[in-house]
């Protein structure tokens, strides 16, 4: 059975903190994927890699970083979280060829910035 | 860029009757287009895709799409749905670099 795995399902952090968001996959997937996702706005892109070492910003990457050493960690990092951060954080993995793929996603992250 | 539109962020609906999720898109590369499920508390998971070929597309719970060229039209339909179809739903655009642009997802409630 294929798995993404983030390592927390609830976090709570307080403002200013550095915060670091892990996510495992098993397949063996190029791709790699952060996501945040809010009521009303969808599952928006911060970052994504598509190899070890590399790393693309996608549409909300302020105030996050990431960091792929092994092609089976993606991890997100909030280098002083603020409350505006708070929200559920999706990792999701894909093949290489990407394009006509499935995505493979985690079970969510919650993170509360108080 | 590409872009995805839900109309609806919410749809009630009793069980056992039909139903219509919307989405429109926007796309400057190859379509390809996706619906995911997201049950509560869960992650996403794939429901039903579209790569190229017939139309309609289908999943194994009954749920099937029609891609809609002239109208860049993908909508999602069940002809009777149950009290286990509660879940947001949300519709994807492939985005070049292996990325996926979605909507901003449809609440589907179902009660008895």
């Amino acid at each position: 059975d294929v798995k993404v795995t983030q390592s927390s399902r609830y976090l709570v952090k307080r403002t200013g903190e550095k915060v670091f968001l892990e996510c495992v996959q098993d397949m063996d997937h190029e791709n790699m994927f952060w996501y945040r996702q809010d009521p009303g706005l969808g599952l928006r892109l911060i970052y994504f890699s598509y190899d070890v070492k590399m790393k693309e910003k996608g549409d909300i990457p302020e105030g996050y970083s990431v960091s792929r050493e092994k092609k089976e960690r993606f991890s997100l990092i909030l280098e002083s979280a603020s409350t505006n951060q708070t929200s559920m954080y999706l990792c999701a993995s894909r093949p290489g060829q990407g394009g006509n793929t499935e995505a493979f996603f985690g079970q969510g992250t919650r993170l509360t910035v108080v | 860029a590409q872009s995805v539109t839900q109309l609806d962020s919410q749809v009630p609906v009793f069980e056992e009757a039909p139903v219509e999720l919307r989405c429109n898109y926007s796309s400057s590369v190859s379509v390809y287009l996706f619906w995911y499920v997201q049950y509560p508390n869960q992650g996403l998971q794939l429901l039903l895709k579209y790569l190229s070929g017939s139309t309609l597309v289908e999943s194994i719970n009954g749920f099937e799409a029609e891609f809609n060229k002239s109208q860049t039209s993908f909508h999602l339909r069940k002809p009777s749905v149950h009290i286990s179809d509660t879940a947001e739903y949300f519709c994807a655009v492939e985005s070049g670099y292996s990325t996926l642009t979605f909507g901003k997802g449809t609440m589907l409630l179902v009660s008895p």
